[in-house]
């Protein structure tokens, strides 16, 4: 079984939907973190939690929203969709033990598209 | 603010040819550098990484040396094969926390 799961892989919607993606982890990390990655630019940080009671904004946040329901799933909101939101979306969870040397474990992505 | 510039792709490649993808970094202090490749279809991978000057990570053929004094992190292999055909993203992540800052990522195809 993957360690870092994501539902749905695939989905598409129309402009003003709310839509979430959710995401389980099995590894027993204590850190989450959303991206988005389009062509050419990369991935960029949309949100990050460091444990359940901690939620940070990353470098694109607007727009979304996140919660920590337990240490395992972290979920991202799009509240009313956009077609520039169309992305493809990935979880990854990082450990805090020292000496992880920061390595982040990703999930499979989910592919958004917004009509 | 700390980034990552990595060559434009694609890298299109024979079977067996040296492999070079060159990666920049611009931090302060002292950051861990990392390569992750995503295969078609599929999440990120890490594929290796090093946390200090002069370390050289190593994985799967592929290695990449942390330089601090040319900020690079360049990530070679000396024989590619059809099956490493990739998107290869650099990244760095430093300070207190576990945030990557990546590349825009290099396509690999390596034809036959």
């Amino acid at each position: 079984d993957a360690d870092v799961t994501q539902t749905p892989r695939n989905r598409i919607t129309k402009t003003g939907k709310r839509i979430m993606l959710e995401c389980s982890q099995t590894k027993g990390h204590d850190r989450m973190y959303w991206y988005r990655q389009d062509p050419g630019l990369g991935l960029r940080l949309i949100y990050y939690s460091f444990d359940v009671k901690d939620i940070n904004k990353g470098e694109i946040s607007d727009g979304y929203s996140v919660s920590r329901q337990a240490q395992a799933k972290f979920s991202l909101s799009l509240e009313s969709a956009i077609p520039n939101q169309t992305a493809l979306y990935f979880c990854a969870t990082s450990d805090s033990v020292a000496g992880a040397m920061n390595e982040q474990f990703f999930g499979p992505g989910t592919r958004l598209t917004v009509l | 603010g700390n980034s990552v510039t990595q060559m434009e792709g694609p890298v299109t490649l024979s079977e067996e040819a040296f492999l070079t993808i060159n990666c920049t970094y611009t931090a302060t202090g002292y950051p861990s550098l990392f390569w992750y490749v995503q295969y078609p279809g599929e999440g990120l991978q890490l594929l290796l990484k090093a946390t200090k000057a002069d370390d050289k990570g190593s994985n799967k053929g592929f290695e990449a040396t942390y330089r601090k004094e040319t900020t690079s992190f360049h990530l070679e292999k000396g024989s590619v094969q059809v099956s490493d055909s990739a998107v290869y993203f650099c990244a760095l992540s430093g300070g207190n926390t576990d945030k990557l800052i990546f590349g825009t990522g290099t396509r690999l195809q390596v034809f036959p």
